[in-house]
C-alpha cells in the first residue's frame, strides 16, 4: 500500500515557469489537500477536494490551479513560478463522511521547491 | 477565525522523562483534533485522531487528551527515548458550510537527549 505519493522530491525553477506537482494516492480517499510549509508559518492551505470535479480554495491559493478527474490524483500547477513560492509542499487524503474529513489524515513526504 | 497556537515552539528533555506538548484553538466548534509528528525533510505521519465526541485517545506510550470547552488538546509521551525527537503539530478540523479543513499549529520541536 503505497498511501500518497509526491513527484517531484525536489525541483529548481526559474521565475516566471509553470510546473505541476503531482499527487496520488491509492487508499480511495475522497479527500484530498495541498499545503505548504514556510519557516515560522506553520502549514497553510493552498485548495483542497472533497471529490473528483470538485475543488476549494484554501488560505493561500493565489498563484496555484487545482483539478481534480479522478479519485487518485490531485496536481497542483504554479502558473508563473515567483521567488515567494519557494516553500515546501505536501499533498494530504483522508476519508470523508458528508465532505468533512472525518478520518486520519495520511501525508505524501513533501516536494521541496526552489524559485530563482 | 480559528487560531491554533502550540506553546512552547522547542521542547527539551532527558531520556526518560515525560513530554506534555500543549495545543490550543480558538473556536471551540471543532469537528475533530489529530497530532502528527515531523522528522527533517521528511513528511507528516499521523499519531492520534481524537474525534469532537471523544475526550483522550490512547496509542502505546502516547496519551492525548482533548477539552473542547476550554479550546486545548495536550500531547503526553511517557518515558521519552532520543527516538522521539522529532517536530509535534496539532490540527483541527474546522467546517465551513458543508466542508471541513484543516488548521495547523506551527508545531513544537523537541529533543531528546541521551
Amino acid at each position: 500500500n503505497a498511501g500518497v505519493t509526491q513527484t517531484p522530491k525536489f525541483q529548481v525553477l526559474k521565475t516566471g515557469q509553470s510546473m505541476t506537482l503531482q499527487c496520488a494516492q491509492d487508499m480511495n480517499h475522497e479527500y484530498m489537500s495541498w499545503y505548504r510549509q514556510d519557516p515560522g508559518m506553520g502549514l497553510r492551505l493552498i485548495h483542497y477536494s472533497v471529490g473528483a470535479g470538485i475543488t476549494d480554495q484554501g488560505e493561500v491559493p493565489n498563484g496555484y490551479n487545482v483539478s481534480r478527474s479522478t479519485t487518485e490524483d490531485f496536481p497542483l500547477r504554479l502558473l508563473s513560478a515567483a521567488p515567494s513560492q519557494t516553500s515546501v509542499y505536501f499533498c494530504a487524503s483522508s476519508s470523508t463522511g458528508g465532505g468533512r474529513p472525518n478520518t486520519e489524515a495520511f501525508f505524501g513526504q513533501g516536494t521541496r521547491l526552489t524559485v530563482v | 477565525k480559528q487560531e491554533v497556537t502550540q506553546i512552547p515552539a522547542a521542547l527539551s528533555v532527558p531520556e526518560g522523562e515525560n513530554l506534555v506538548l500543549n495545543c490550543s484553538f480558538t473556536d471551540s466548534a471543532i469537528y475533530n483534533l489529530q497530532w502528527f509528528r515531523q522528522d527533517p525533510g521528511k513528511g507528516l505521519t499521523s499519531l492520534l485522531l481524537i474525534q469532537s465526541s471523544q475526550r483522550e485517545q490512547t496509542s502505546g506510550r502516547l496519551n492525548a487528551s482533548l477539552d473542547k470547552s476550554s479550546g486545548r488538546s495536550t500531547l503526553y509521551i511517557a518515558a521519552s527515548q532520543p527516538g522521539d525527537s522529532a517536530t509535534y503539530l496539532c490540527a483541527v478540523i474546522i467546517v465551513r458550510g458543508s466542508w471541513g479543513k484543516f488548521q495547523f499549529g506551527a508545531g513544537t520541536q523537541v529533543v531528546v537527549t541521551p
